[in-house]
């Protein structure tokens, strides 16, 4: 079983700092792919940016980058220079091809952050 | 741009109630989700379709079925709605089984079920 832990529930940051949100994972699939999604408050998820289980190197997108550590089984997601906009809840997620049923996401519990000027 | 549809933002429904909350997908893909959210516990899945007739269960299937008759359509029924079955309810698609694909989330139903 696949199995995502964000353990903090809420975060503040102050505008133009950067934020590091936690996120762990548990899978014996050698093979697996990770995710970001931001959803503001309207409601909807918007994809932030993956990362494969074999990638040598750390993905970015624009102000977000996703420090892996496979070792550590742990993807924290980076928001470098943090805008009010960015306010918004956060989850991670997890998709692993051979025992975590190929197109299924398991996603953790969400971080809640807040941006403050 | 992929565009995934819901039928209604905000849903009031009564207990004992036939509900049905609708998504359409206008991307052809051949998997689509069903999940709801609940403070605390994140976006768990209820089902999901890998193609039109094909449904799996997801971690929390009960109380609830689906049906796909057409590819770019999911359908979430709550047989008989329950005051627990009050949630945010997301669907999602995505192209078929890739690692890398990212699943596109429509804007979501909040169900209340008095």
């Amino acid at each position: 079983a696949q199995k995502i832990t964000q353990t903090q529930p809420g975060m503040f940051v102050q505008e133009k700092e950067a934020v590091t949100l936690d996120c762990t994972y548990d899978t014996s699939d050698p093979s697996y792919g990770l995710f970001w999604y931001k959803q503001p408050s309207s409601g909807e998820m918007i994809f932030l940016i993956y990362q494969g289980s074999y990638d040598q190197q750390n993905a970015t997108e624009g102000r977000y980058s996703l420090n892996f550590q496979k070792a550590r089984k742990s993807a924290n997601l980076v928001i470098s220079a943090s805008q009010l906009g960015d306010s918004a809840m956060y989850f991670c997620a997890m998709r692993a091809i051979l025992t975590g049923g190929g197109n299924k996401l398991t996603f953790g519990t969400g971080t809640q952050l807040k941006v403050e000027l | 741009d992929v565009k995934v549809t819901q039928s209604s933002r905000y849903l009031v429904k009564r207990t004992g109630e036939k509900v049905f909350l609708e998504c359409v997908q206008d991307m052809d893909h051949e998997n689509m989700f069903w999940y709801r959210q609940d403070p605390g516990l994140g976006l768990r899945l209820i089902y999901f379709s890998y193609d039109v007739k094909m449904k799996e269960k997801g971690d929390i299937p009960e109380g609830y079925s689906v049906s796909r008759e057409k590819k770019e359509r999911f359908s979430l029924i709550l047989e008989s709605a329950s005051t627990n079955q009050t949630s945010m309810y997301l669907c999602a698609s995505s192209p078929f089984s890739s690692i890398t694909d990212t699943q596109y989330f429509g804007p979501g139903t909040r169900l209340t079920v008095l």
